[in-house]
């Protein structure tokens, strides 16, 4: 069965600590990536997306994702973090034989120690 | 302004008592659906409508009805609520097309159901 998996269940780090959030997903044809994230009290928001093309995209606040193929995979980073980007971050894959079926993983928390 | 609204935003009630929760978008999407959000779980997707009169089942449907007669609505109905219902919903919408993953979220309904 398709899916998504995200390994780091809650992620600990200190300010200007750089960042790595694992995303893996198991499906053989194409994809759309995502990640959201999802601030304390609040709706989930697009960080950045892939459709094609360049596989390392950059989003909003700094942050980046690198979509590799053959490692299924689809990282989130940011170089140094800020104790403003405590949330949750939610990767997202769109199976694309199947047009309106998303697929989230289970989240990371992030919690940023200042 | 673009967005997406739900109602109520908090909602404590007893097992059997039929609720809805509303859910309107103004951006003229086709695409909506509902989500319930559980720690440790991520999004699970409950039912999906791509259109006017479409639904479809996601990933959880049992227990939860959906209708869609106009385009900018799509309540979510809990005929008969029990505990393992409690939880918290988000509706989502976007565009029919590629940009299906690139979701805008309602603010969140928080479920419990005693």
């Amino acid at each position: 069965a398709q899916s998504v998996s995200q390994h780091n269940h809650h992620v600990i780090l200190s300010e200007a600590a750089s960042l790595e959030l694992g995303c893996n997903y198991s499906y053989g044809g194409t994809v759309n990536l995502f990640w959201y994230v999802q601030y304390p009290g609040q709706h989930l928001q697009l960080l950045l997306k892939y459709f094609s093309g360049d596989p390392l995209v950059k989003g909003i606040k700094g942050f980046e994702a690198e979509f590799i193929k053959s490692k299924f995979s689809f990282n989130l980073r940011k170089p140094s973090v800020q104790w403003s980007d405590t949330a949750e971050y939610f990767c997202a894959v769109i199976l694309y034989s199947s047009a309106s079926k998303i697929i989230f993983g289970s989240g990371t928390r992030l919690s940023i120690r200042p | 302004e673009a967005q997406v609204t739900q109602n109520p935003r908090y909602l404590i009630t007893v097992t059997g008592k039929k609720l809805t929760v509303t859910c309107s978008q103004n951006m003229n999407h086709e695409y909506m659906s509902w989500y319930r959000q559980d720690p440790g779980l991520g999004l699970r997707q409950i039912y999906y409508s791509m259109n006017v009169e479409v639904t479809d089942k996601g990933d959880v449907p049992e227990g939860y009805k959906v209708s869609r007669k106009e385009k900018r609505n799509f309540p979510l109905i809990l005929e008969s609520p029990s505990p393992n219902q409690t939880s918290l919903y988000f509706c989502a919408s976007s565009l029919l097309s590629q940009a299906l993953g690139e979701q805008y979220f309602g603010p969140g309904t928080r479920l419990t159901v005693t």
